[in-house]
């Protein structure tokens, strides 16, 4: 199985500042055949269910403000939330679907400071 | 618009197994490409792949799970059934169905989820 490791595991962002959540795989999640990186970030509020934010790691879903963006290649990938507002605490996961067992990281609790 | 919804049990004993049912709208599993994955979150822990399912009835399950689960689907009744035997106290979690883009391959739709808890 992939592992997915994401870093920190909490931060506190003050409202307007930037947040950064880093997830590392333990194999690469490059296609080849296709040069997109098979990697997707996910995040859930209580009580709710996941929301797919970014996909092939850095394309941004649909309706998704683009204060949120995705970096990274390979191993090494980045959320970055670039000015952090109320609405955004809540619980990002990264997951790779490079291969099945599709995992996820153990998330990141993002908190206002 | 595509839309998800679990259904099942909300208390099942030891032991016994677990079926429910993922109803959906808005999209056809007989579409190429297009699969319905479950995923699974115990209470205060991390989010876990399970199983999916594709349009060709193709299906992959989680290693250490593989033994005790089952994925169908029902194209008629747009339905995916998931099975999951001998169930433990450590299964209890919220359960969620989710579809497979069929040209990014991220999970873009989700149910709400279906809290299972396992206890005698």
């Amino acid at each position: 199985d992939i592992v997915m490791t994401q870093s920190p595991d909490s931060l506190a962002v003050s409202l307007g500042e930037r947040a950064t959540i880093s997830c590392k795989s333990s194999q690469s999640l490059l296609y080849s055949s296709n040069h997109k990186n098979y990697l997707a970030w996910y995040q859930q509020k209580p009580g709710q269910p996941p929301k797919l934010l970014i996909y092939w790691a850095s394309t941004r879903e649909s309706g998704v403000p683009d204060r949120f963006s995705g970096s990274g290649s390979g191993t090494d990938f980045t959320l970055t939330i670039s000015s952090l507002q109320a609405e955004d605490v809540a619980l990002y996961y990264c997951q790779q679907y490079y291969s099945t067992p599709q995992t996820f990281g153990q998330g990141t609790k993002v908190e206002l400071k | 618009q595509i839309t998800l919804k679990e259904s099942g049990p909300t208390l099942v004993n030891p032991t016994q197994t677990l079926t429910l049912t993922c109803s959906f709208s808005g999209f056809s599993l007989t579409t190429p490409a297009v699969g319905v994955a479950w995923i699974r979150q115990p209470p205060g822990k991390a989010l876990e792949w399970l199983a999916i399912i594709y349009w060709d009835d193709d299906k992959r399950y989680s290693p250490s799970l593989k033994n005790r689960l089952a994925i169908t689907k029902d194209t008629s009744k747009n339905q995916v059934v998931l099975t999951l035997t001998n169930v433990d106290p450590v299964d209890t979690a919220t359960y969620y169905c989710a579809h497979r883009n069929r040209v990014h391959s991220a999970h873009d739709y989700w149910g709400q989820g279906t809290l299972v808890t396992v206890s005698s």
